[in-house]
C-alpha cells in the first residue's frame, strides 16, 4: 500500500490565523481525500481532491475555509484559513482508487489546536 | 442516505478474552466493507475488507464476514492482547458511480488490560 507523509504532525495557531497541511504519497494515485477528526469523535470527509480539477467539498466546508490544492499525483495541501478554536482536530490525508472495493490509506495525521 | 452504527464504547476487555465489536450498516446497493484501527496518536490502519456477501476478511487474528441478510459486518478476534488497544471503525464504501467516500460510524473505543 502507499505510504503517506503529512506535515506538520501537530501545531498549536493561534485563531485567525491559516495553516497549509502538506499530504506527500510515495506513488501516483489517482483520489486524495482529506478528513477532520474532531476530538473523540469520527471522520468527516471534508472534500475529495483530484489533480487537474477542482476539489470537491462535501456539505458544510467551503472552498474559502478549507482551500485545497492537488498540483500533481503524488501531492495536495490542505489549508485551515482563519482558525477558530471550533477547528481544533485531526485532519487525515487518505489515498485510494476509483473502485468501491479499493480501500483508503491514511497519514498519520496532523493534530490542531487553536488558542 | 448511507449509515454505520457501531458497538457503544468503550469496551473493556481482559487479556486473552474473546472480542466481538459489532457493526451494521443502511446502504444503497452492495457497499464494500471495512474494518481500520486507530492506536493512540496515530492515522487510521486497514484491518480487513470484505467486497461482497458471505466474504470474510482476516487479518492478525481479527475477522469479519460480510452479512447481506443482517446488513452486518461484526468483528471477532479469539484472544485480545494489550497492543489491541485502539479505536476501530468499520466504515462502507457504496458500490455506485461517482462515489468515492468512506462512511463512517463512531468508532469503538477498546482497552484491554492485562
Amino acid at each position: 500500500s502507499a505510504v503517506i507523509s503529512q506535515k506538520p504532525s501537530r501545531d498549536i495557531c493561534q485563531r485567525g490565523t491559516s495553516l497549509t497541511i502538506q499530504c506527500q504519497v510515495d506513488s501516483q494515485v489517482t483520489m486524495m481525500f482529506w478528513y477532520r477528526q474532531q476530538p473523540g469523535q469520527s471522520l468527516t470527509l471534508i472534500a475529495t481532491a483530484n489533480q487537474g480539477s477542482e476539489a470537491t467539498y462535501e456539505s458544510g466546508f467551503v472552498i474559502d475555509k478549507f482551500p485545497i490544492s492537488r498540483p500533481n499525483l503524488t501531492f495536495s495541501t490542505l489549508t485551515v484559513s482563519n482558525m477558530s478554536p471550533e477547528d481544533s482536530s485531526i485532519y487525515l490525508c487518505s489515498v485510494g482508487g476509483p473502485n468501491s472495493n479499493q480501500p483508503q490509506h491514511f497519514g498519520d495525521g496532523t493534530r490542531l489546536s487553536i488558542l | 442516505g448511507d449509515s454505520v452504527t457501531q458497538m457503544e464504547g468503550p469496551v473493556t476487555l481482559s487479556e486473552e478474552a474473546f472480542l466481538t465489536i459489532n457493526c451494521t450498516y443502511t446502504a444503497t446497493g452492495y457497499p464494500s466493507l471495512f474494518w481500520y484501527v486507530q492506536y493512540p496518536g496515530e492515522g487510521l490502519q486497514l484491518l480487513l475488507k470484505a467486497t461482497k456477501a458471505d466474504d470474510k476478511g482476516s487479518n492478525k487474528g481479527f475477522e469479519a464476514t460480510y452479512r447481506k441478510e443482517t446488513t452486518s459486518f461484526h468483528l471477532e478476534k479469539g484472544s485480545v492482547q494489550v497492543s489491541d488497544s485502539a479505536v476501530y471503525f468499520c466504515p462502507t464504501r457504496y458500490s455506485g458511480a461517482g462515489s468515492y467516500q468512506l462512511t463512517f460510524g463512531k468508532g469503538t473505543k477498546l482497552s484491554v488490560i492485562p
